[in-house]
């Protein structure tokens, strides 16, 4: 069982907006930054947002995050294939000194 | 080009140890705190243990305490994983990570399977 709480699958149609949410406490996302993982099938995973809403270098600008108080989310728009993956939130964890995942989400396209 | 690659999975017995390593390459190993992260088969991700750069602080997830020992050799570029007393639930993929702050992981290596089983 996760610390941080995430919809187990997400999907959406080529070119929609898809959001997926992650639930957490006052110990990690109420107190630290959320960051995303991409991982697509086979691969390791791959920072997607870090510090709630900053892209690393190469991210398209079509992802982005957000958080308000103990939650945080992550918007997809104009979905592409490609995008087919499994998403995680993390955050650091006060309580636990070490960073916290949820359990991740299932992006479908279909 | 910055790279992380694992090596020293396999399968062991219930009750074995293994030593998992990390060779970096392409960016200062020396500077930076390092990470291992595990995957079970068809599960999330969870943080195993991590080590600052200088390894004068090192903590572990309550679920490996007292059973696995993370080290560095900053002269080799290298960081391990040694794990005792090996459990079937520690069955998965290891990653080692370089942290980007506080809580995230820029760079991963591909991953090297452990599969404890008798």
């Amino acid at each position: 069982q996760s610390v941080l709480t995430q919809p187990p699958s997400a999907s959406g149609t080529p070119g929609q907006r898809v959001t997926i949410s992650c639930s957490g406490s006052s110990s990690n996302i109420g107190s630290n930054t959320v960051n995303w993982y991409q991982q697509l099938a086979g691969t390791a995973p791959k920072l997607l947002i870090y510090s709630n809403n900053q892209r690393p270098s190469g991210v398209p600008d079509r992802f982005s995050g957000s958080k308000s108080g103990t939650s945080a989310s992550l918007a997809i728009s104009g979905l592409q294939s490609e995008d087919e993956a499994d998403y995680y939130c993390a955050a650091w964890d006060d309580s636990l000194n070490g960073p916290v995942f949820g359990g991740g989400t299932k992006l479908t396209v279909l | 080009e910055v790279q992380l690659v694992e090596s020293g999975g396999g399968l062991v017995k219930p009750g074995g140890s293994l030593r998992l390593s990390c060779a970096a390459s392409g960016f200062t190993f020396s500077t930076y705190g390092m990470n291992w992260v595990r995957q079970a088969p068809g599960r999330g991700l969870e943080w195993v243990s991590s080590i600052s750069s200088s390894s004068s602080y090192i903590y572990y997830a309550d679920s490996v305490k007292g059973r696995f020992t993370i080290s560095r050799d900053n002269a080799k570029n290298s960081l391990y994983l040694q794990m005792n007393s090996l459990r079937a639930e520690d069955t998965a993929v290891y990653y080692c990570a370089r942290p980007r702050g506080v809580g995230s992981f820029d760079i991963w290596g591909q991953g090297t399977m452990v599969t404890v089983s008798s």
